[in-house]
């Protein structure tokens, strides 16, 4: 049973440039979720979707980010117009369930971005 | 603004040595979570615990989750330099996880 899968590992981008991440939940998992570690800091929640709905999307940025999770096809975070501050690592972790009192979210590889 | 606690930040000790990992906070979750994570790769889920009092074993680590569900402590017995790496604990709210900053475990043979 494949885990969370996410591509690429690693992306380079110049600033200006848009970045875009893609996470494939573990099978059976309809609820993904993205959250961001910046260099010395805790991951911190993003954005929480399910098919064709975003959900919660707090964490998120105001401007230049956006996610989807489209009915075919794996979620995609998009990060446009990168600037150096968006250089971190971007986890995406799914769930099977609704969000309640036992569930557990499984983590992909994470995408490495670096912005130069 | 739910946050988490983590001490120690950072932990060095001997092979053999036991240890223990505090997660707290001011808020009440619904459950706690606590991670592993590799260099390079992301979060392993360990342990979920759900019951205030829970206490689970997972071999040599032992979980504990507060009576009022706001703290949990991850125990180490006898470590073991493969149990070197960031550990972290999360607790459910709402949709999403709330991270501790994490303990970096080093153990030394």
């Amino acid at each position: 049973n494949a885990g969370v899968m996410q591509n690429p590992r690693h992306l380079v981008r110049r600033r200006g440039q848009e970045a875009r991440l893609r996470c494939s939940p573990m099978k059976g998992h309809s609820h993904v979720y993205w959250y961001r570690q910046l260099p010395e800091e805790g991951l911190k929640f993003m954005v929480y979707l399910q098919k064709e709905n975003i959900i919660d999307e707090s964490g998120m940025p105001k401007e230049r980010f956006s996610a989807e999770f489209p009915k075919e096809g794996p979620s995609i975070l998009r990060i446009q117009q990168v600037v150096r501050g968006d250089s971190a690592a971007y986890f995406c972790a799914s769930s099977p369930r609704l969000a309640g009192t036992d569930n557990e979210q499984f983590f992909g590889p994470g995408t490495r971005l670096t912005v130069l | 603004t739910q946050l988490l606690e983590q001490s120690p930040q950072f932990l060095s000790i001997q092979e053999g040595e036991n240890l223990t990992v505090y997660c707290n906070s001011s808020s009440v979750f619904s459950s706690l979570q606590w991670y592993r994570q590799e260099p390079g790769e992301g979060p392993v889920l360990l342990v979920t615990v759900v019951t205030g009092g829970e206490v689970k074993k997972l071999k040599r680590l032992t979980f504990q989750f507060g009576d009022a569900r706001k703290d949990s402590s991850l125990h180490i017995t006898a470590a073991q330099p493969g149990d070197t790496g960031l550990y972290l604990c999360a607790g459910l709210g709402g949709n999403k996880l709330v991270f501790g900053a994490g303990t970096i475990l080093r153990v030394k043979s």
